[in-house]
């Protein structure tokens, strides 16, 4: 069964630095790009970027180019999202999903991670 | 960037009638080399992840109900519940993948009358 397994959610303050992590089980992790997926309280959905596992090349949207960082270990399976200096703006639902190509669709997705920031 | 505008924002359908929700994008989608559409439709009920429906703007993904049907092409895009159940209220989202950045449509918010 495929699955992506993401981290626990998190409560940081603004300034502090995070990564969030998912975890492909199920299927040949190298195989599959990795996207990474914002969702706001109450908003909908917004592509972030997608990371390539063979080669580690990223392709960012350009409104969260410079703001966060995709990376992976192909080693562990497993694909990250950080940010070395969060903000209030930064509150929300992140989600990884797999695609099945260079322009694919997200076939499969992660549970989500919630990350909450606040003074 | 292209821009995927949905309609309407959200509907109530009656248990067992048709729901039909639009999706427009800002250029093309159908790719001449293949002659596909690189559109998706998601379905995210409350508070799970979104779950691919419909590819290809109308190949339904397996197990989904054949009562999901998408249709199509071009710039102007449809998803159709033929019966509505309850087990169907939910956001549903489409999204291009024709090119980078990748965008949603708002989102359309489907709730029993």
């Amino acid at each position: 069964e495929v699955k992506l397994t993401q981290s626990g959610a998190e409560v940081k303050k603004p300034g502090e630095s995070l990564k969030i992590a998912c975890e492909g089980s199920g299927y040949s992790f190298s195989n599959y790009y990795i996207s990474w997926v914002r969702q706001m309280p109450g908003k909908g959905l917004e592509w972030m970027g997608r990371i390539d596992p063979t080669d580690s090349e990223v392709s960012y949207s350009p409104t969260f180019q410079g703001h966060v960082t995709i990376s992976v270990d192909k080693s562990i399976s497993t694909a990250f999202l950080q940010w070395s200096s969060l903000t209030a703006s930064d509150t929300a639902m992140y989600y990884c999903a797999r695609d099945l190509g260079l322009y694919s669709e997200h076939d499969h997705w992660g549970q989500g991670t919630l990350v909450s920031v606040s003074s | 960037d292209i821009v995927m505008t949905q309609s309407p924002d959200s509907l109530a359908v009656s248990l067992g009638e048709r729901a039909t929700i639009n999706c427009k994008s800002s250029q093309s989608l159908l790719h001449t080399s293949n002659n596909k559409n690189y559109l998706a439709w998601y379905q995210q009920r409350p508070g799970q992840p979104p779950k691919l429906l419909i590819h290809w703007a109308s190949t339904r993904e397996s197990g989904v109900p054949d009562r999901f049907s998408g249709s199509g092409s071009g710039t102007d895009f449809t998803l159709t519940i033929s019966s509505l159940q309850a087990e169907d209220v939910a956001v549903y989202f489409c999204q291009h993948y024709y090119t980078t950045p990748r965008t949603f449509g708002q989102g359309t918010k489907v709730e029993i009358k």
